[in-house]
C-alpha cells in the first residue's frame, strides 16, 4: 500500500518557470489537499479537493492551480515560479462520508527552490 | 478563523522523563482533533486522532486528551526516548455540515522535542 505518494521529492526552478507537483494516492480518498510549510509560519492550506471535479481555496491560493480530474491524482501548478514559493510541500488525503474519525494522510513532502 | 497554539515551542529533556505537550485553539466547533509526528525532513506521520465523542486516545506510550469546551489538548508521552525526538503538530479538524472533516486543517507550529541519551 504506497498511500500518499509525491514526485518530484526535490526541484530547483528559475523564477518566471512553471511546473506541476504530482500527489497521487490509492486509497480511494475523496478529500485531497495541498499544504506549504515555511519556518515560523507552520503548515498553510494552498488548496483542497472534496471530490473528484471539485476543488476550493485554502489559505494561500495565489500563484497556484490544481485541479482534480480523477479520485486518484490531485497535481498542483505552479504557474509563474516566484523566491517566495520557496517552501515544502505536502499533499494530504482522506477519506469522506463519515462524520468523525477520519484520519489524515501525508505524503513525504516535496522541497522547492525558486532561484 | 481557527488559531492554533503549541507550548512549548521547544523541549529538551533526559530519557526516562514523562512529558505533556500542549495545544489550544481558538474555534472549539471542531470535529476532531489530530496529533502528528515530524522527522527532519520527513512528512507528517498521523499519532493520534481524538474523535469528537471522545475525551483521551491512547496508543503505547502515547495519551492524547480533548476538552474542547476549553478549547485545548494534551499529548502525554511517557518514559521519553531518544527516538521520540521529533516535531509534533496538533491539527483541529474543522466543523462544517456541509463536508466531513479533513480536507481543511489549520496546524500549530508545533513542539520540537529533544530526548537526551
Amino acid at each position: 500500500n504506497a498511500g500518499v505518494t509525491q514526485t518530484p521529492k526535490f526541484q530547483v526552478l528559475k523564477t518566471g518557470q512553471s511546473m506541476t507537483l504530482q500527489c497521487a494516492q490509492d486509497m480511494n480518498h475523496e478529500y485531497m489537499s495541498w499544504y506549504r510549510q515555511d519556518p515560523g509560519m507552520g503548515l498553510r492550506l494552498i488548496h483542497y479537493s472534496v471530490g473528484a471535479g471539485i476543488t476550493d481555496q485554502g489559505e494561500v491560493p495565489n500563484g497556484y492551480n490544481v485541479s482534480r480530474s480523477t479520485t486518484e491524482d490531485f497535481p498542483l501548478r505552479l504557474l509563474s515560479a516566484a523566491p517566495s514559493q520557496t517552501s515544502v510541500y505536502f499533499c494530504a488525503s482522506s477519506y469522506s462520508g463519515s462524520l468523525s474519525g477520519n484520519t489524515i494522510y501525508f505524503g513525504e513532502g516535496s522541497w522547492l527552490t525558486v532561484v | 478563523k481557527q488559531e492554533v497554539t503549541q507550548i512549548p515551542a521547544a523541549l529538551s529533556v533526559p530519557e526516562g522523563e514523562n512529558l505533556v505537550l500542549n495545544c489550544s485553539f481558538t474555534d472549539s466547533a471542531i470535529y476532531n482533533l489530530q496529533w502528528f509526528r515530524q522527522d527532519p525532513g520527513k512528512g507528517l506521520t498521523s499519532l493520534l486522532l481524538i474523535q469528537s465523542s471522545q475525551r483521551e486516545q491512547t496508543s503505547g506510550r502515547l495519551n492524547a486528551s480533548l476538552d474542547k469546551s476549553s478549547g485545548r489538548s494534551t499529548l502525554y508521552i511517557a518514559a521519553s526516548q531518544p527516538g521520540d525526538s521529533a516535531t509534533y503538530l496538533c491539527a483541529p479538524h474543522p466543523f462544517n455540515p456541509k463536508e466531513t472533516s479533513g480536507s481543511r486543517l489549520t496546524f500549530g507550529e508545533g513542539t520540537q522535542l529533544t530526548v537526551n541519551p
